[in-house]
């Protein structure tokens, strides 16, 4: 079983909604990241947060929105999406960054209808 | 951005076979990992190799890495039913991105009884 928790594993949202993906791990990782993923692709970088600060932003629109509250938590707020954006949204942790051989553990996902 | 791009794209395979997948990157790396994900699911992590390492075995698995040709292999052997899913190689990309995992296109994998 995994040790990050996502919610919700499902949304459906309106164009004009504002809503939230929350994120949790209790492994005192201090990396956490998020992915996009569209069927039958890989997974996609957004976002890294490396010891609660904003490390990288894979140019993402400003319709998404991270935060890390603390050490904890990642949240994704979401806002005026398209259609386009519906896609399995996974979070992730490590202790530190992947390039220090560390293993990256995924939640299962939040699945994230636009209509 | 992509760093990996897996070999075949789709597998099928009987129970009891061997089933390998190829991976080739294009960036130096310093480790690389492969995943598993059931479809729909997340990722679950199977398998670490660093770059100054060859070879590496866990259980019915067995990666190879070739720091020379930017390439590794996952060989699962025995193959079985539940090991159905697709299967991802990821490198810790050089430069900006060097703290994330970059994910090639992933082999599907599909084991009849």
């Amino acid at each position: 079983d995994t040790e990050v928790t996502q919610t919700p594993k499902h949304l459906v949202m309106g164009m004009t909604n504002k809503k939230s993906l929350k994120c949790e791990q209790h492994m005192g990782h201090r990396a956490m990241y998020w992915y996009k993923q569209k069927a039958k692709k890989p997974p996609e970088l957004m976002f890294v947060y490396s010891y609660e600060k904003l490390s990288i932003n894979e140019s993402v629109p400003s319709r998404f929105s991270p935060e890390c509250p603390n050490s904890s938590l990642l949240n994704l707020h979401l806002h005026a999406l398209q259609p386009e954006d519906s896609a399995l949204y996974l979070c992730a942790s490590s202790t530190t960054g992947a390039s220090s051989g560390n293993t990256i553990y995924f939640g299962e996902g939040s699945w994230l209808t636009v209509v | 951005s992509q760093q990996g791009e897996e070999d075949p794209q789709a597998l099928s395979i009987q129970e009891g076979e061997n089933a390998t997948m190829n991976c080739s990157y294009k960036t130096s790396i310093n480790n690389l990992q492969w995943y598993r994900q059931n479809s729909g699911r997340g990722l679950v992590h199977l398998i670490l190799i660093r770059s100054n390492e060859r070879e590496k075995h866990s259980g019915r698995l067995r990666v190879t890495l070739d720091t020379s040709k930017k390439s590794s292999s996952l060989l699962i052997t025995a193959s079985r039913a539940a090991d159905t899913a697709s299967y991802f190689c990821a490198t810790d990309a050089g430069g900006q991105a060097g703290t994330a995992l970059i994910f090639g296109k992933g082999t599907t994998l599909s084991v009849s009884s």
